[in-house]
């Protein structure tokens, strides 16, 4: 099945600092997710992005599925943007499989 | 308004005493997940229901069980919980599997096993 690496495992930000965290896949996939998971453990979808570009206030993230990778990029961080970033991804009818996400600590 | 109802929010248990955790979605959703979290790790995605064809993954534990009495509820069972069994169990619905369309999580039932 596909494998999903995330970069940077760890990262912590100064607030109001940027930051990109980066998804590879190892194989093709269809649909990739990234999703925020807060501290008090509830999973929120950010984007649905198998390709492009998207922008969400603060957030936007980019695809390029040829070369199987993914960006979420955060601008002018906030506290309240800690927790831990995950992306996921599949290809045809399967089950989407998780990266092991990246842990974002913003210091005030 | 919640989309992905997940009951009760924490639930406690003693060890090999059957557990019941539910879902329950508004979204009309063909395909509804259960997930396992553990500490510092990724949602284990342990079966998943596209209507009502039920698919078990291969490492999941046969103590863990699944229903799905119709479109809008899902429920886990386990029925010997172990200490190893503590976790965060995570429900998300998706229209269809493999579809290009989101996931939606409830907000999770946290489990402790005592």
């Amino acid at each position: 099945g596909i494998q999903v690496e995330q970069s940077p495992p760890d990262l912590i930000l100064q607030e109001g600092a940027n930051s990109t965290l980066r998804c590879n896949f190892s194989d093709s996939v269809n649909n990739l997710q990234w999703f925020h998971q807060n501290p008090w453990g509830q999973l929120i979808n950010l984007f649905y992005i198998p390709s492009g570009t998207k922008q969400n206030g603060r957030l936007s993230a980019t695809t390029v599925a040829t070369e199987r990778y993914s960006l979420l990029y955060i601008s002018s961080s906030q506290t309240t943007d800690s927790g831990v970033y995950f992306c996921a991804g599949n290809s045809g009818n399967t089950p989407l499989v998780f990266g092991k996400g990246t842990r974002l600590s913003v210091i005030a | 308004d919640a989309m992905v109802i997940q009951n009760p929010r924490y639930q406690v248990t003693q060890f090999g005493k059957p557990v019941t955790l539910s879902c329950s979605q508004t979204l009309n959703h063909n395909v509804m997940y259960w997930y396992q979290q553990k500490s510092s790790q990724a949602p284990k995605l342990l079966f998943h229901y596209y209507d009502k064809d039920f698919n078990n993954e291969a490492d999941t534990p046969d103590n863990f069980q699944s229903r799905r009495p119709n479109t809008s509820f899902c429920f886990l069972d386990i029925r010997s919980p172990g200490l190893g069994d503590a976790a965060m169990y995570l429900c998300a619905t998706q229209d269809r599997v493999g579809a290009n369309s989101p996931l939606h999580f409830g907000n999770g039932t946290r489990l402790t096993v005592t």
